[in-house]
């Protein structure tokens, strides 16, 4: 089936730092990624769709300029963490579906990054 | 708003007992409903999924029905064994528009001993 990573699996950063976490998927393309945040024991949080040639499109209450998202290939999408702070500690997937984007896609999810802030 | 509630865990039980967890939604159309499973140190993967009224989906011996009359689509497996041991999550994806974008339960934990 098809596969999606994400580097790196684990990260810790100062305070004041960006960190830049990626998304590929590996033997499919995938036009749009999903960025999704976990917080420990809760559900998945849509944070924004990731756009192969357009902007990010981001949910309501995620700050843009806070999580800068690039889709910078049909295999590639980086979210950016910019200025972390401890609140921003969490685990962080992204996921791709497998064709061309209705409602009945299967969506493959990466094995999430967990960002530690200090 | 879309929502999906799912019952309460952790859910812990003996390995060949029967397995129910709960998933209800509201939508305002008619979305696509899945499970979802997270083993522990892995990403989700589907597990089973249904796309209209009445459709039942099912894998590894896990099943669900889309009830549109009460809103649900519960997960059942008549008999979990240890590897089954995961995070299920119910979740919708509303179409149209909204395409891709999967509205997720808080997640169950299922723990199955020998």
């Amino acid at each position: 089936g098809a596969v999606v990573s994400q580097h790196p699996s684990w990260v810790i950063c100062k305070s004041g730092t960006s960190v830049k976490i990626e998304c590929r998927s590996l033997d499919f393309q995938a036009t749009t990624m999903f960025w999704y945040r976990q917080f420990p024991k809760q559900s998945l949080m849509l944070m924004a769709t990731s756009n192969e040639g357009s902007k990010a499109t981001y949910e309501q209450g995620v700050e843009k300029d806070k999580f800068l998202i690039n889709h910078a290939s049909l295999t590639l999408s980086t979210l950016t963490v910019t200025s972390a702070h401890p609140e921003d500690s969490s685990f962080y997937i992204c996921s791709a579906p497998d064709s061309g984007g209705v409602s009945t896609d299967t969506q493959y999810f990466g094995p999430g990054t967990r960002l530690t802030v200090l | 708003g879309d929502s999906v509630t799912q019952m309460e865990g952790p859910v812990t039980l003996s390995e060949e007992a029967f397995l129910t967890i709960n998933c209800t939604y509201t939508a305002t159309g008619y979305p696509s409903l899945f499970w979802y499973v997270q083993y522990p140190g892995e990403g989700l993967q589907l597990l089973l999924k249904a796309t209209k009224a009445d459709d039942k989906g099912s894998n590894k011996g896990f099943e669900a029905t889309y009830r549109k009359e009460t809103t649900s689509f519960h997960l059942e497996k008549g008999s979990v064994q240890v590897s089954d041991s995961a995070v299920y999550f119910c979740a919708q994806n509303a179409g149209g528009t909204s395409y891709g974008k999967l509205t997720f339960g808080q997640g169950t934990i299922l723990t199955v001993h020998p």
